[in-house]
């Protein structure tokens, strides 16, 4: 498996300002993501943080709300801009890893309230 | 991609007894599935896979069943025991292992009554 921490774990932020969601691994992976997961709700995929090159954002997620910085293979950040009441989620990036290659190993969330 | 749903929201068993959580997939090009453990206030863990090459593929305790002609996968616990209690997520893959991006269903909360 991997080891994957993220900060913070969670944060309470006023709408209008940003919050940056740090997520490091413990060894170099080629492949990583980030997850939206609302209240009670399945995992949507936001981007893949491509390292040296601009994320690749899923529909619906664009780079002005979600920017992503991925500067090297075992660190990545996402911050969530100009935050409002629906952007309260957790968030949570993940990376492949396996014996297979495919299997996809998830930190353990950023939990954020937006008031 | 498209939509993997579950048929039952929540399942609650008995300790002890086997638990059986279903996932039904509409995407014929999905060649890779993985479920997912989530208990409450973490992120998901890996429980197991299968491609689609398989029907069948077994971890310690539990038992992963695909059947490509109906789209349907099952993911099996055996003795179910109370630490097992968690929402749990079938994913896929249609990318064909090129670009790893996973689907989610919508869960099931599984409740183990001691």
């Amino acid at each position: 498996s991997a080891v994957i921490s993220q900060k913070p774990s969670r944060d309470i932020c006023q709408r209008g300002t940003s919050l940056t969601i740090q997520c490091q691994v413990d060894s170099q992976v080629t492949m990583m993501f980030w997850y939206r997961q609302q209240p009670g709700q399945s995992l949507t995929l936001i981007a893949t943080a491509n390292q040296g090159s601009e994320a690749t954002y899923e529909s619906g997620f664009v780079i002005d709300k979600f920017p992503i910085s991925r500067p090297n293979l075992t660190f990545s950040t996402l911050t969530v801009s100009n935050m409002s009441p629906e952007d309260s989620s957790i968030y949570l990036c993940s990376v492949v890893r396996g014996q297979g290659g495919n299997e996809q190993y998830f930190g353990p969330g950023t939990r954020l309230t937006v008031t | 991609g498209e939509s993997v749903g579950l048929h039952l929201p929540t399942l609650s068993v008995q300790e002890g007894d086997n638990s059986i959580i279903n996932c039904a997939y509409s995407n014929s090009a999905s060649d890779y599935f993985i479920w997912y453990k989530q208990e409450s206030g973490k992120g998901p863990q890996f429980i197991i896979d299968i491609r689609s090459n398989m029907d069948k593929r077994q971890g310690q305790r539990v038992t992963v069943l695909l059947n490509k002609t109906v789209k349907h996968l099952s993911l099996q616990i055996a003795a179910t025991q109370p630490g097992d209690s968690a929402v749990y997520f079938c994913a896929e893959d249609d990318s064909g292992g090129s670009n790893y991006k996973l689907t989610f269903g919508k869960g099931t909360l599984l409740t183990v009554n001691p």
